[in-house]
């Protein structure tokens, strides 16, 4: 049973617009998280994170959102560039994991130019 | 910058071969993690190790072993390869409690024939 879910297995953005990836968690005791992103060929890479008592953190072009209510965060890239196709990762800590990750599926994002 | 090195980019293993995967980390992390990546599963997490000769199973273990005889060498072992576990493997390491985010290796490419 996944508690991260990414239900998006793609996703498509001209460049210049914005991308917008979303993520669901289950477990309510999770505490912190984060986004990775990772090209082929190559480990994943941290990108930005965030704390449970936050709704919001921004790192230049990237922002993530956590509605806790909602158990969802999304990852807004502005303004999408072709270099940021990759697969994304959210991940998950807390709780019985402790500060072990939960990823989840993974989203492939192709900013098309 | 941390750097986590894994051994091999590329493996072919026949089945029923004992495989060692290697990771090595240079900055004295206490925490190190073996993940595989999967199409459609995201990252599963293996084994991870909290210290030398710690060891602790993960989500999915069975076929694996585990070896942490020193701090910066974290070993996964797979005892008789199967074409199942035919995977791209991801080696992490992770410092102290002030950073959540894991360093990942480039990882390696496994195929079981």
């Amino acid at each position: 049973d996944q508690q991260v879910k990414q239900n998006s297995p793609s996703l498509s953005v001209q460049e210049g617009r914005i991308s917008i990836l979303n993520c669901d968690y289950t477990n309510s005791m999770f505490d912190y998280f984060l986004w990775y992103k990772k090209y082929p060929a190559e480990g994943p890479t941290f990108l930005i994170s965030i704390s449970s008592i936050k709704d919001k953190n921004e790192d230049g072009r990237f922002t993530v959102f956590l509605n806790k209510s909602a158990k969802h965060l999304s990852l807004h890239i502005v303004p999408s560039q072709p270099g940021d196709s990759a697969v994304y990762f959210c991940a998950a800590s807390g709780g019985e994991y402790g500060n072990k990750l939960v990823f989840g599926a993974g989203t492939i994002l192709r900013v098309k130019s | 910058d941390v750097k986590v090195t894994q051994s091999s980019r590329y493996l072919v293993k026949r089945t029923g071969e004992k495989v060692f995967l290697e990771c090595v980390q240079d900055m004295d992390h206490e925490n190190m993690f073996w993940y595989r990546q999967d199409p459609g599963l995201g990252l599963r997490l293996i084994y991870f190790s909290y210290d030398v000769k710690m060891k602790e199973k993960g989500d999915i273990p069975e076929g694996y072993s585990v070896s942490r005889e020193k701090k910066e060498r974290f070993s996964l072992i797979l005892e008789s390869a199967s074409t199942n576990q035919t995977s791209m493997y991801l080696c992490a390491s992770r410092g102290g409690a002030e950073n959540y985010g894991y360093t990942f290796g480039s990882g390696t490419r496994l195929t079981v024939v």
